[in-house]
């Protein structure tokens, strides 16, 4: 069945690094795909999508490009700051009718000053 | 931006009571969902819906029971609540596409 993958956590990165955070799927076809960001005590907030290959989303910083080659959406961000502090999930909504969108398990992200 | 709303923010409560967590959306989706999450970690999906009147058990297993009257409000109810209930319980919904989350309601039961 369909299944993302992403890289465990916690990561911890001081103020201005890069950041990467692995997300590889397993689905038919060309699925969309998201990732999410959750502040601590608030639910899931939309940080970027792409729906077809070679798309590049992004928002506030963060980037991932949809890689059909390599099933990945690896998420990005040239320098981080103390408030990306967070968890991030990647996720994954079938093209074939599928009703639920696939979450990964997350991976918390520690900026330090 | 999302338009989709979870009341209570906070519940503590003491063992056997009932609960109803509120869910409503003002997007016009079809498409709801229940999860429970420890806070930070993995998603559970223990309840969805497809419309008006439709309700489907998730991939978790709960003791939880919902119910679809209008689009817009999808209530969860607790008859009897537990400790092992304790988590936080976050409320979905979809269009064609992206899912949007409301801010959750995190529920202690002592």
């Amino acid at each position: 069945g369909d299944s993302v993958t992403q890289m465990e956590g916690p990561v911890t990165l001081s103020e201005e690094a890069f950041l990467t955070i692995n997300c590889t799927y397993t689905a038919t076809g060309y699925p969309s795909l998201f990732w999410y960001v959750q502040y601590p005590g608030e639910g899931l907030q939309l940080l970027l999508k792409a729906t077809k290959a070679d798309d590049k989303g992004s928002n506030k910083g963060f980037e991932a490009t949809y890689r059909k080659e390599t099933t990945s959406f690896h998420l990005e961000k040239g320098s981080v700051q103390v408030s990306d502090s967070a968890v991030y999930f990647c996720a994954l909504r079938p093209n074939t009718g599928g009703f639920k969108t696939i979450f990964g398990a997350g991976t918390r992200l520690f900026v330090k000053a | 931006e999302a338009d989709i709303y979870q009341t209570p923010r906070y519940l503590v409560i003491g063992t056997g009571k009932k609960i109803t967590l509120e869910c409503s959306q003002t997007m016009g989706h079809d498409k709801m969902y229940w999860y429970q999450q420890d806070p930070g970690m993995e998603l559970h999906l223990i309840h969805y819906s497809y419309g008006v009147n439709s309700t489907e058990k998730g991939d978790l297993s709960s003791e939880s029971t919902v119910s679809r009257i209008r689009t817009e409000h999808f209530p969860l109810t607790l008859e009897s609540a537990r400790p092992s209930h304790t988590s936080q319980y976050l409320c979905a919904s979809r269009g064609s596409e992206t899912q949007y989350f409301g801010p959750g309601t995190r529920l202690l039961v002592l």
